[in-house]
This record gives structure tokens, C-alpha cells and sequence, in this order.
């Protein structure tokens, strides 16, 4: 089944205790973007990969870090999560330009 | 810039009823358009992808316009049902600037359909 995956799917932590959420597609996917969704703010691009080794920032890229060594893999980076870092966070991934984007289930973060 | 809005922000109608969800973007220099449904504290479902160049895209109950040079698109939902219940997103993908390639987010529909 093409899919993208996230884990964990919840998550509660504290303050500056480093942590990765993990993302991974399976339909060969170029494009691959986290958003993080806030009541009010709507969803929000933190970061996106057109490519291996290829990211570049997104609307709100402060506070977290991203890599792309694999095609199918898009790991989330938060060094020292704060508990404005709190939010429901996506990640996403399409082959195109011209093809519609796929989302994961969400991973809702609670920084305490 | 491009900004996307939605309008109404909610809707509660009762079963059976057909329905309009409008989507209005201020740049019509667009790849596509796509349509989303979320339902609570859940993922993104991809319902409808309509290319700059087509007028409409339709699947099952749901029917999708895009008049780009107006920067407006509607999805029309026949005979609704409570399972429609959900917040209905759209996004525009931006083919210029520096945002070149970048999905941009309306704030959602939140419908509610009631037996």
C-alpha cells in the first residue's frame, strides 16, 4: 500500500531533551515536506526536500533541523524541543511538480 | 505573495443537502489546486487534484472547478451525509518567486452534517 509513515504518533516530552520524529514514504518520492498545524495558524511548512542531500527551509524552519540520506526517508530534528514546539506536526511527499501531495497521520508533540 | 482564503470557516447543514465550500487565491500563477479533507486531530486526505490547465475534476459525490484567472475554486458536495463531517482544506502550488514549487493552505471548512 503507497503510504507515508510517521513515528512516533504521540509524543510527550520535556523541555531540551533532544528527539527525532521519524518519516518515510514508499512510493519513490522526489519532494518531501514537514508542515506543523496549529489551531489558528493553519498549517505551516518547516521544511522541504526536493532531493537526496537537497532541503531547504520552509516558513517556520527555528528550532528544527532536517536531513535527507535516503530518498524514502525525511527524519525531523528537535535538538532542544521549547513548548512553544508543541503542535501537530505532518509530514508530506509527491513526485512532482504536477502530482498531488500525500500526508502522513500526524504526530502530535507535547513539549512540557 | 500567495495567500489562500476559504469561506465559510464553518458550515452545519442537515443530510442530504447539496453543498458549496468556496477556496479564493490571490496569485494564479498555479500548478494545481488541491483538495483535502481532515478529519479531528487526524491526517490529511487528498480528495481531488485539478491541474492549472482543467476546468474540473470530479470523484463520486464530489465535483471541483478551478477558474484560475479569477482565482477561485469551488468543491460541490452532492447529497451530503454525516460521514462527510470533517474540516475540507485546499491548497494552491505556486509556479514563480522564490516560493517556486510551495503548497499554500487555506484555514478549512468545518462541516458538519447532521442526521
Amino acid at each position: 500500500e503507497a503510504q507515508v509513515t510517521q513515528n512516533p504518533r504521540y509524543l510527550i516530552t520535556v523541555t531540551g531533551k533532544k528527539l527525532t520524529v521519524t518519516c518515510s514514504q514508499n512510493m519513490n518520492h522526489e519532494y518531501m515536506s514537514w508542515y506543523r498545524q496549529d489551531p489558528g495558524l493553519g498549517l505551516r511548512q518547516i521544511y522541504y526536500s526536493m532531493n537526496v542531500e537537497v532541503t531547504d527551509k520552509g516558513d517556520v524552519p527555528e528550532g528544527y533541523k532536517v536531513s535527507r540520506k535516503e530518498k524514502r526517508n525525511f527524519p525531523l530534528i528537535l535538538e532542544s524541543p521549547s513548548p512553544n514546539q508543541t503542535s501537530l506536526y505532518f509530514c508530506a511527499s509527491r513526485m512532482g511538480q504536477q502530482y498531488e501531495q500525500y500526508f502522513g497521520p500526524g504526530t502530535r508533540l507535547t513539549v512540557t | 505573495k500567495q495567500e489562500v482564503t476559504q469561506i465559510p470557516a464553518a458550515l452545519s447543514v442537515p443530510e442530504g443537502e447539496n453543498l458549496v465550500l468556496n477556496c479564493s487565491f490571490t496569485d494564479s500563477a498555479i500548478y494545481n489546486l488541491q483538495w483535502f479533507r481532515q478529519d479531528p486531530g487526524k491526517g490529511l486526505t487528498s480528495l481531488l487534484l485539478i491541474q492549472s490547465s482543467q476546468r474540473e475534476q470530479t470523484s463520486g459525490r464530489l465535483n471541483a472547478s478551478l477558474d484560475k484567472s479569477s482565482g477561485r475554486s469551488t468543491l460541490y458536495i452532492a447529497a451530503s451525509q454525516p460521514g462527510d463531517s470533517a474540516t475540507y482544506l485546499c491548497a494552491v502550488r505556486r509556479t514563480r518567486g522564490s516560493t517556486l514549487g510551495r503548497l499554500y493552505f487555506g484555514r478549512g471548512t468545518q462541516l458538519t452534517v447532521w442526521p
